[in-house]
């Protein structure tokens, strides 16, 4: 059973157009991160939601978590090929220095 | 800051041979965590260290994987003996503090076992 389920797996645009990924759980997580991963990297952290309705934006990118704490989303304006990677969402259901669980992500291509 | 480092970056070994992947996380952080990644599966944690001490290796799939942290700097995955289903990305990641503390990814060691 997938703990955090994101979509769509794959997403291929235009360079210019704006889109959103989600990451949707059964489970509350007291808090989510999203990373951007590219090929033959690491992930990097790009934020962490802790609060309920908590929106986070950096440049072009916004990141709401949900009232519930159980889901969240990404959503870019103008995107552009530096956008391109896999963007992965992870989840804290507890404290302490525990692993996060991720979600399988979501393969972004942006076409110039 | 020379971040995580993980070593080597690609181990292609055949199926029955030991496999030792290394990390050194980042000075000053006192958490350490191995991932696999495939396609199928994503990102999985196989185990994690606080301070040094395993706290948590519910993730390492069976009895050939082991993982140590004899110190504060330095780190290792060993799968004794390897499968071809063993074959993926693996990662290392630190963090300081607790909960939801940055968490740090090392570039990874993809392994193919043939």
């Amino acid at each position: 059973t997938q703990l955090l389920e994101q979509s769509p797996q794959f997403l291929s645009i235009q360079e210019g157009e704006n889109l959103t990924v989600y990451c949707n759980s059964s489970s509350v997580f007291s808090s989510l991160q999203w990373y951007r991963q590219e090929p033959g990297e690491g992930p990097v952290l790009l934020v962490t939601v802790v609060t309920g309705g908590e929106v986070k934006k950096l440049k072009r990118l916004t990141f709401q978590f949900g009232d519930a704490r159980k889901d969240s989303s990404l959503h870019i304006t103008a995107a552009q090929p530096g956008d391109t990677g896999l963007y992965l969402c992870a989840g804290d259901t507890g404290g302490g220095a525990d692993g996060l669980t991720f979600g399988k992500g979501t393969h972004l291509i942006i076409q110039p | 800051d020379a971040g995580v480092i993980q070593s080597p970056r690609h181990e292609v070994t055949e199926m029955g041979q030991e496999v030792t992947l290394r990390c050194k996380p980042i000075s000053g952080h006192n958490s350490l965590f191995w991932y696999r990644q495939t396609m199928m599966r994503g990102l999985e944690l196989l185990i994690y260290f606080n301070n040094n001490v395993p706290i948590d290796d519910s993730g390492m799939p069976e009895d050939r994987f082991s993982a140590k942290m004899p110190n504060a700097s330095f780190s290792t995955l060993k799968i004794q003996p390897s499968e071809p289903r063993d074959s993926a990305v693996y990662f290392c990641a630190s963090s300081s503090g607790t909960g939801w503390a940055s968490k740090y990814f090392g570039p990874g060691t993809r392994l193919t076992v043939t």
